[in-house]
């Protein structure tokens, strides 16, 4: 079974500053997916950036890029010149071929608070 | 665009009783999820939808818990008996097509069940 760890239950980090989150995994699966997900205090949540496993190249999505190290199963969240509305939860996920429709496995999430 | 939508926002009830949340997913889209989110936790998959078939409900807990998708468009999670471990935020979303790492899911702002 696939498991996913968020180390850092809360986190702060002052605006215009940079920030990462943690994230690992636990699998033997060779192809797999990696996300971030963003769920603000309304709980609508959405996806920040994915990641495929097959892919070297670290993914980046403005203000938000991966570092993925696969050999180390680590897939950190870095957030560059952070807003106050980067406040929210944080939820790792992971999802591979076999996972029976591409299940979705969520870590337990970090709560990160930008401070003015 | 509209988002899924999702009601009642809160809802209290005793053990024992009965409960049942609706959802309504973006229009046209195939694939629908229902999610439970116990406080400090990530969501769990309950049950998966492709149009009106159900294609994954492995974590359903089927002696209690029951899902129906309408014409393949707007689904009712219920509840029968409730436990107090059932309290938590159950949240549905939705994707365009079917289930896999590239095709987004978009979340409902989720029900918050409360069972004294």
């Amino acid at each position: 079974a696939q498991t996913v760890t968020q180390s850092q239950p809360e986190m702060s980090v002052q605006e215009a500053e940079t920030v990462t989150l943690s994230c690992t995994y636990d699998t033997s699966e060779s192809n797999y997916y990696l996300f971030w997900y963003k769920q603000p205090p309304s709980r609508q949540m959405i996806l920040v950036i994915r990641q495929e496993a097959y892919k070297q190249q670290n993914a980046t999505e403005n203000r938000f890029s991966v570092n993925f190290q696969k050999a180390a199963k680590s897939f950190s969240l870095k957030i560059s010149d952070s807003q106050l509305g980067d406040t929210a939860m944080y939820f790792c996920a992971f999802t591979h071929p076999g996972a029976g429709s591409y299940q979705l496995t969520f870590g337990k999430g970090t709560k990160l608070s930008v401070i003015p | 665009e509209a988002g899924v939508a999702q009601s009642p926002r809160y809802k209290i009830i005793e053990k024992r009783q009965s409960v049942a949340f609706w959802c309504n997913p973006i229009s046209g889209h195939a694939t629908l999820y229902w999610y439970q989110q116990i406080l400090g936790q990530g969501p769990k998959l309950l049950i998966q939808f492709q149009n009106n078939g159900v294609v994954d409900d492995s974590q359903l807990p089927k002696d209690r818990f029951s899902a129906e998708r309408l014409k393949g468009v707007d689904s009712t999670l219920k509840i029968q008996p409730a436990k107090l471990e059932d309290s938590a935020v159950y949240l549905c979303a939705s994707s365009l097509g079917l289930a896999g790492p590239y095709n987004e899911q978009f979340f409902g702002p989720g029900t918050r069940l409360t069972v004294l």
